[in-house]
């Protein structure tokens, strides 16, 4: 177990649909971000947040977006779901503080999002 | 930004045989390199890591090399034992800013009995 957590578990929507996926860091974790990984692919960073601003984007969909709460939980929200939506999206957590600092990045259970 | 290329995707090795995957950067300013291992249906787990000041990092049966010339490093498997089979992932991130990971695409390493 790496302190991290996600929920739900699994998700099954249909297209057009908007879901949201919650990620709670390990505790003391400042940053968190949020990867999707589709069949067969490796990870896609999505985006970043640390200590409730947002730091990196990466290939995130204008139909996505994320945000961080003042207890450090992030959800990302999924709008307008198309079927190549259908995907595991994992978030990692990090202490991320300071140039040298082990930064090693946690991840989460992940949420396997089914669109139909 | 970023890119890392991993290669193979593909890799099957007889138990007791070693692996050996590869994956170059090409951002001059990274400086951390962690390899991810990934069971089917599981999250990422970190198992051995590297920083830029250092040139090789062992851990029991599993080792890696960074060459920060020629921008590669490599995960080193000796003694593969079947539950060594999973989806091996190279990452590269720079230093301080975003911290943020920029992975390779993955290699399915099987351990065949």
């Amino acid at each position: 177990d790496s302190g991290v957590t996600q929920t739900p578990k699994h998700l099954i929507t249909a297209t057009g649909q908007r879901v949201t996926l919650r990620c709670s860091p390990r505790s003391g974790d400042l940053s968190v971000y949020w990867y999707q990984q589709s069949l067969d692919q490796g990870l896609q960073f999505l985006i970043q947040y640390y200590n409730g601003e947002e730091r990196a984007k990466g290939n995130i969909l204008e139909r996505f977006s994320a945000q961080q709460f003042p207890d450090l939980h992030s959800e990302l929200n999924l709008s307008s779901l198309e079927l190549g939506d259908s995907a595991l999206y994992f978030c990692a957590s990090s202490v991320a503080r300071g140039a040298d600092s082990y930064n090693e990045q946690f991840f989460g259970p992940g949420t396997r999002l089914t669109v139909l | 930004g970023e890119n890392v290329e991993q290669h193979p995707s593909t890799l099957s090795v007889q138990e007791g045989d070693s692996a050996v995957i590869k994956c170059t950067y090409s951002d001059s300013a990274s400086n951390y390199f962690p390899w991810y291992k990934q069971e089917l249906g599981k999250r990422p787990q970190l198992i051995i890591d590297i920083r830029s000041n250092v040139g090789e990092k062992k851990d029991q049966r599993i080792a890696v090399t960074l060459n920060k010339t020629a921008k590669h490093f490599s995960l080193h498997i000796t003694e593969t034992q079947p539950e060594d089979s999973a989806v091996y992932f190279c990452a590269a991130r720079r230093g301080a800013g975003s911290y943020q990971l920029t992975f390779g695409k993955g290699t399915k390493l099987s351990v065949i009995p």
